[in-house]
């Protein structure tokens, strides 16, 4: 059963400053995906990643994928506020189940001025 | 608005009653997925549907759940004798079959508050 841990779970930072989420997985699969989730809103997509190795940037934000290690990041640019949001990931399934995600836990990112 | 759309957004309900939610996914997409989120968790995979044949339950869904998707356009997800543990975000996606990515769009999600 694939299984997939985010860490860290809560995550306060301050504004300007950098940090990686990231996120592991417990079986082989070339898809993994980060989400953002406001509160009570539903989840943007936010990277797709789809190889070993792929890098996908967007403003502050850039995920990369490892699929040898079972491993993304989501790595934080100079933080702002906007930012502040519940970060998943989510790792799609392999074969005959690769229409099925399986999501972490979330990461709770709050950004203080 | 071209993306997936839920109703309601909430519902309120007793205990033992039944409820039923409407998806609408992206008009071309042929795949749709019902998950269900808790409070602090992620979303966890319910069942999906290619165009109207639905291809997978989860043990998640008890004999309580059923969803349908009549012609391959929206699905409706109902729950008979609606209990406290139903209490929950559930959220429906869509994606288009033969897309690399399988990139899944959500909908904002029905809220549902069993008291």
């Amino acid at each position: 059963e694939l299984k997939v841990e985010q860490n860290p779970l809560f995550l306060s930072m301050q504004e300007e400053k950098n940090y990686t989420i990231y996120c592991n997985y417990s079986t082989t699969s070339d898809r993994l995906y980060w989400y953002r989730q406001d509160p009570g809103k539903s989840l943007e997509s936010l990277f797709v990643l789809l190889s070993n190795g792929a890098v996908k940037q967007e403003g502050r934000l850039m995920a990369s994928l490892d699929t040898k290690a079972r491993l993304s990041t989501l790595h934080i640019t100079a933080a702002v506020h906007d930012l502040s949001a519940t970060y998943f990931c989510a790792v799609g399934g392999s074969g005959g189940s690769n229409y099925k995600l399986t999501f972490g836990k979330g990461t709770l990112l709050t950004v203080n001025p | 608005d071209t993306g997936v759309s839920q109703n309601p957004r909430h519902k309120i309900t007793k205990r033992g009653q039944n409820v039923t939610f409407r998806c609408d996914p992206i008009s071309e997409h042929n795949r749709l997925y019902w998950y269900r989120q808790t409070l602090g968790q992620g979303p966890e995979f319910l069942t999906y549907f290619q165009n109207e044949a639905q291809l997978e339950k989860s043990r998640l869904l008890s004999d309580r759940f059923s969803a349908e998707r009549p012609k391959g356009s929206f699905s409706t997800l109902e729950i008979q004798r609606t209990e406290q543990g139903d209490s929950a975000m559930y959220l429906c996606a869509s994606s288009l079959v033969g897309g690399a990515a399988n990139e899944q769009f959500f909908g904002p999600g029905t809220r549902l508050t069993v008291l």
